[in-house]
This record gives structure tokens, sequence and C-alpha cells, in this order.
């Protein structure tokens, strides 16, 4: 399959952990990268190679993988936050970019 | 200021054809691995094609193969996309995206512009 599969919605309490993830078997083979998107803006990268922040990304962030699966977990969330996450990898030929469809994360 | 700015967009009816532009600035072009990324309303992300740095790699999105070319100018630090045979489901916001792939395992979109609206509808 050359898919990457996220849960749509996902929610948490200010200043929770939650987990979002992504599955596909493309991620047997090529690191996630997480992007996040906040409305009318374009996507930003939070993790990339599985579980590295970019300089600026707070430390809040952090990544994993398993298998088929990859993770990106956000410790003590904050309101600004609350964001699309996309996931995304490589196809099996490692030449086509896969996106998640997004998860949709809401504060409470 | 290192930045992206696509222009070109707009509304155009199915079966049209349609030219978007990708203007760099504040780094140097022609080091880059460049793609092309859209977002339908309301949707999620989807990659379009890809081009390398000097020109010798193109891929495509199976959506768009055969309808859509990408090129770029170097010397004039521009990216296009040339979109024929437009359909009702390509309405999108395009994105223009670096990509950084020094030292990593899997290169990344580090870089993205603010994006152009394509309306295909008649």
């Amino acid at each position: 399959s050359s898919e990457l599969t996220q849960d749509p919605d996902v929610s948490v309490a200010l200043g929770q952990t939650v987990r979002i993830t992504c599955q596909g078997d493309s991620l047997r083979d090529f690191y996630a990268t997480w992007y996040q998107q906040k409305p009318g803006q374009a996507p930003v990268v939070v993790i990339y190679d599985k579980n590295k922040r970019p300089s600026g990304i707070p430390d809040r962030f952090s990544g994993a993988a398993s298998e088929k699966t990859a993770s990106l977990t956000i410790t003590g969330t904050q309101a600004e936050d609350e964001a699309d996450y996309y996931c995304y990898s490589r196809d099996s030929t490692g030449n086509h970019v896969l996106f998640g469809g997004g998860t949709r994360l809401t504060v409470l | 200021e290192v930045q992206l700015v696509e222009s070109g967009g707009g509304q155009v009816q199915p079966g049209g054809s349609l030219r978007l532009s990708c203007a760099a600035s504040g780094f140097t072009f022609s080091d880059y691995n460049m793609n092309w990324v859209r977002q339908a309303p309301g949707k999620g992300l989807e990659w379009v094609s890809f081009i390398s740095s000097s020109d010798d790699y193109i891929y495509y999105a199976d959506s768009v193969k055969g309808r859509f070319t990408v090129s770029r100018d170097n010397a004039g630090k521009s990216l296009y996309l040339e979109m024929t045979s437009l359909r009702v489901e390509d309405t999108a916001v395009y994105y223009c995206a670096r990509e950084h792939d020094s030292g990593v395992y899997v290169p990344y979109f580090d870089l993205w512009g603010q994006g152009t609206l394509v309306t295909v509808s008649s």
C-alpha cells in the first residue's frame, strides 16, 4: 500500500499529553516527517527523521516509530498547538511523496 | 529575506490551462530540489510534483501525470507548473516547497510559499 492513515480528529485537555499516529507500509522503510498547519497558513515541519526537531520547535514535540506506525507526541499541550497535523513519508521507490490525511487536534 | 512567492492562480474552465510561477529569494535556488504541493478547500495536503536542483529528475503524482509539467529557471530563480486539461478536482491552493535533503535520512519541505488558489469551474 502507498497510503498513510491518520485519525481525522483528536482532542486533548490543555496541559495534557496527546499522541497522534500515522500508519503505512512505507514507514517500515522511511522515517516519518510531521507538519503542523494552522488555518490560512502554510505547513511547518515540527519533526523530521522520526524524532528530530528543527530549530525553533518547542521540545514538547517529539516523535517515535515502530514497524509501520509513526507517532507525534505533544507533552503539556498548549492552546497554540491546536492545528492540523500531517505525517509525510515516501513511497517504495523513494521518489514520490506521501502525505497522511491529516489529524485535526482540538485543545479543550 | 528567505521566501517563496507563488503567482498565476485564478479561475479557469474545465479543460483549460494555467501556468503557476514560484519566485525564490534569499537563498541559492539552484542548490535545492523543489516541489509543488496542493490542498483542495477543506482537505488535506497532496504532493503534486518534484524537480531536482539541476532539472535532471522529475516526478509527478499519478493524479496529474500527463497533464502537468514542472520546470525551473535557475538563473531567474523561478519554479513553474504548467497545468493543462484541468479538472474540477484540480481546484486547490497550490504551494511551492523547498526540499531540505542535507544531513537527513528523509528529505522534507523546509520552506513553503503562501500558496496560490486555482479554481476550476464552469
